[in-house]
């Protein structure tokens, strides 16, 4: 079966820093894995996937992620947090197969961004 | 429209009563999925349709639940003699085809009292 842990249930960072948001996989094989955001009232938005191609991927919003087999993670960055990236956010990884696509979430990591 | 749409936004239902949750995917797209998200949780996967066909329903709960999509757009989400337990946000998510991204719509909150 395939799952991630996402390591901090919330993390608190001041505007303008980094944000480092971590998640590590469990696959028994390459995955596809995403991030998806969660604005308080509003629907899940998808950041940014990883498909087997470029491990550095680069989504929306300045955001960007690194796949790293060797660590089976794929934690969220971006440089410079603005306060519109407050938020909840996921990392997902797809189970494919037998004629199923299920996504299944990680528990979420609150992003506080403190002016 | 231009989203998934679903209704009603939110939901307060008597325990033991029968509730039918809707959701109007993206015009033209052949997957539908349904997920639940219980406070302070991620979305956990219930059910997924191609077409008119329900292809993976592992992750209903139980037999209380139950959902379909009889002409492959719109569905409805089906939960009999409902508990307390079934108080979540309900999320149904579309894909143009079933291995594309899944937009989802903004949910149902279900509050079993």
């Amino acid at each position: 079966a395939q799952s991630v842990t996402q390591l901090d249930s919330h993390v608190s960072v001041s505007e303008g820093t980094p944000v480092l948001l971590r998640c590590n996989y469990s696959s028994s094989y390459s995955p596809s894995l995403f991030w998806y955001v969660q604005h308080p009232n509003k629907g899940l938005q998808l950041l940014l996937k990883y498909t087997s191609a470029a491990t550095l991927v680069k989504g929306i919003n300045g955001f960007e992620a690194e796949f790293k087999k060797s660590e089976t993670s794929f934690h969220l960055t971006k440089p410079s947090a603005h306060m519109s990236d407050a938020a909840e956010y996921f990392c997902v990884v797809k189970t494919s197969g037998a004629g199923s696509y299920q996504l299944t979430f990680g528990k979420g990591t609150k992003l506080s961004v403190i002016p | 429209g231009a989203g998934v749409s679903q209704t009603p936004s939110n939901k307060v239902t008597e325990k033991g009563k029968y509730v039918e949750l809707r959701c109007d995917p993206i015009s033209g797209h052949t997957a539908l999925y349904w997920y639940r998200q219980s406070l302070g949780q991620g979305p956990e996967f219930l059910i997924y349709f191609q077409g008119t066909g329900a292809a993976d329903d592992s992750g209903l709960p139980n037999d209380r639940f139950f959902a379909v999509r009889p002409e492959g757009s719109v569905s409805t989400l089906k939960i009999q003699r409902t508990e307390r337990g079934d108080s979540a946000v309900y999320l149904c998510a579309s894909s143009l085809l079933p291995n594309t991204e899944a937009f989802f719509g903004q949910g149902t909150r279900l509050t079993v009292v």
